[in-house]
């Protein structure tokens, strides 16, 4: 199955940029790639989701490395409401393209 | 606000009771699923439905059943559950199943304590 390796945890300071890694070296050509976080007390919410080029929206920024196996997500000015469990995900074709969650990296952003 | 609406949002029962969570989307979304997610872990997939038809179970015991009666509405039947049970139960809706551009959208859980 193909997996994620990110760092538990990150921290950041408010209103600074923030850069959370993952690593997905078994990544396959057709798998994309989704990052979704967790706020405490709440299900996953959907962030951003990429297949090569990088991607933008209102949320954050998604580079993806040029060889796929590593992808970066990128918050421009984080906020103390951006704490949260941040999980990248490969949403994988011989897995069912079904979701397999890491283990995901804990973001505590200080005022 | 989620658009993915799950009651009730708390449950303790004991493990001779029956009980039954509820999942409703009206997105129009054909594609269902129930994780389970134990404290400080990722959610785990238990189950994928696929215009109202079970198409993955991951291994799930028995005491769990789902049931898909509509498109919109999604349950997890509950009997003789054991105290590792304890969890919160959550439910996700998708467009369609199987493609893997297709974003999740989860509702908030139920936290489900067994005695």
């Amino acid at each position: 199955d193909a997996k994620t390796t990110q760092p538990n945890s990150m921290e950041s300071n408010e209103e600074e940029p923030v850069h959370l890694p993952c690593n997905h070296s078994t990544i396959s050509g057709t798998d994309y790639i989704h990052w979704y976080r967790q706020l405490p007390s709440q299900g996953p919410e959907y962030v951003i989701h990429g297949l090569t080029s990088n991607v933008n929206n209102r949320m954050a920024s998604l580079a993806i490395a040029e060889d796929r196996k590593s992808s970066t997500l990128i918050l421009h000015r984080a906020t103390l409401r951006d704490a949260a469990v941040y999980y990248c995900i490969l949403r994988a074709t011989n897995t069912g393209n079904q979701f397999y969650f890491g283990t995901g990296t804990s973001l505590t952003v200080i005022p | 606000d989620t658009e993915v609406t799950q009651t009730p949002k708390h449950l303790v029962m004991g493990m001779t009771n029956k009980k039954s969570l509820k999942c409703e989307q009206h997105m129009g979304h054909r594609a269902m699923y129930w994780y389970k997610q134990k404290a400080k872990k990722p959610p785990e997939l238990m189950f994928v439905y696929s215009y109202e038809k079970l198409s993955i179970n991951e291994s799930v015991p028995s005491r769990f059943s789902p049931e898909c009666p509509n498109s919109s509405l999604l349950n997890l039947h509950l009997h003789a559950l054991q105290p590792e049970d304890s969890a919160l139960y959550l439910c996700a809706s998708s467009r369609i199943q199987g493609y893997s551009n297709q974003p999740q959208h989860f509702g908030d859980g139920t936290r489900l304590s067994i005695l």
